[in-house]
């Protein structure tokens, strides 16, 4: 495919349970990101990946979250215990290695509605 | 902390009509500022990618220019059009090793026909 892919789309859990949402960035981009986007706002920066190794976490909100991208290709997402603030869209995103032009590619998201 | 404002968070205009997003950072410290539109269930769109060492990009019917300095950039949409309807957002890319982008909550466009 041509561009970020996220599986699933639309997720629904009851509070407790443990979530994992799939991101497959770009063939080829070495960078992946995690944003957070509650309703009506702006996403907010959760995670960065280059290549396997995750630089910057310091938008996690709690242990609870956590990810990795073992091969440094398609990562995933974890959120254990889900509560009802855990709601929201959440993207991935991809870029080149190239800072000075990199545009980062945004997947469509997946949805998570925690009841 | 960086802080992105966006004004208006939402906007109506006829059809044919020129208009301003504007968009505000606390920072100045930035490598680039970007627009993104957001269609309704769709992931981001982006729109230009301006260095901060540059003061304006175009495509198209769009324009956006930055002031660093002052903290601010503006997203010109010259001739709307119906198809022009979405979110647009303003995103901060920080100076130094940093990678992630800092996101204003956006303007909700409606161009009526």
């Amino acid at each position: 495919g041509a561009g970020v892919s996220q599986s699933p789309r639309y997720k629904v859990a009851k509070r407790g349970q443990d979530v994992a949402l799939r991101c497959d960035p770009i063939s080829g981009h070495v960078s992946l990101f995690w944003y957070q986007q509650a309703l009506g706002q702006g996403p907010e920066f959760l995670t960065y990946f280059q290549n396997e190794a995750q630089l910057d976490k310091s938008g996690l909100p709690s242990d609870r979250f956590f990810a990795e991208r073992p091969e440094g290709s398609v990562s995933t997402l974890k959120i254990q215990r889900t509560q009802q603030e855990d709601s929201a869209v959440y993207l991935c995103a991809s870029s080149t290695w190239d800072r000075y032009t990199d545009t980062q590619y945004f997947g469509p998201g997946t949805r998570l509605t925690v009841l | 902390k960086q802080e992105v404002t966006q004004i208006p968070a939402a906007l109506s205009v006829p059809e044919g009509e020129n208009l301003v997003l504007n968009c505000s950072f606390t920072d100045s410290a930035i490598y680039n500022l970007q627009w993104f539109r957001q269609d309704p269930g769709k992931g981001l769109t982006s729109l230009l990618l301006i260095q901060s060492s540059q003061r304006e990009q175009t495509s198209g019917r769009l324009n956006a220019s930055l002031d660093k300095s002052s903290g601010r950039s503006t997203l010109y949409i010259a001739a709307s059009q119906p198809g022009d309807s979405a979110t647009y957002l303003c995103a901060v890319s920080p100076s130094g090793s940093a990678r992630q982008l800092t996101f204003g909550s956006g303007t909700q466009l409606t161009v009526l026909p």
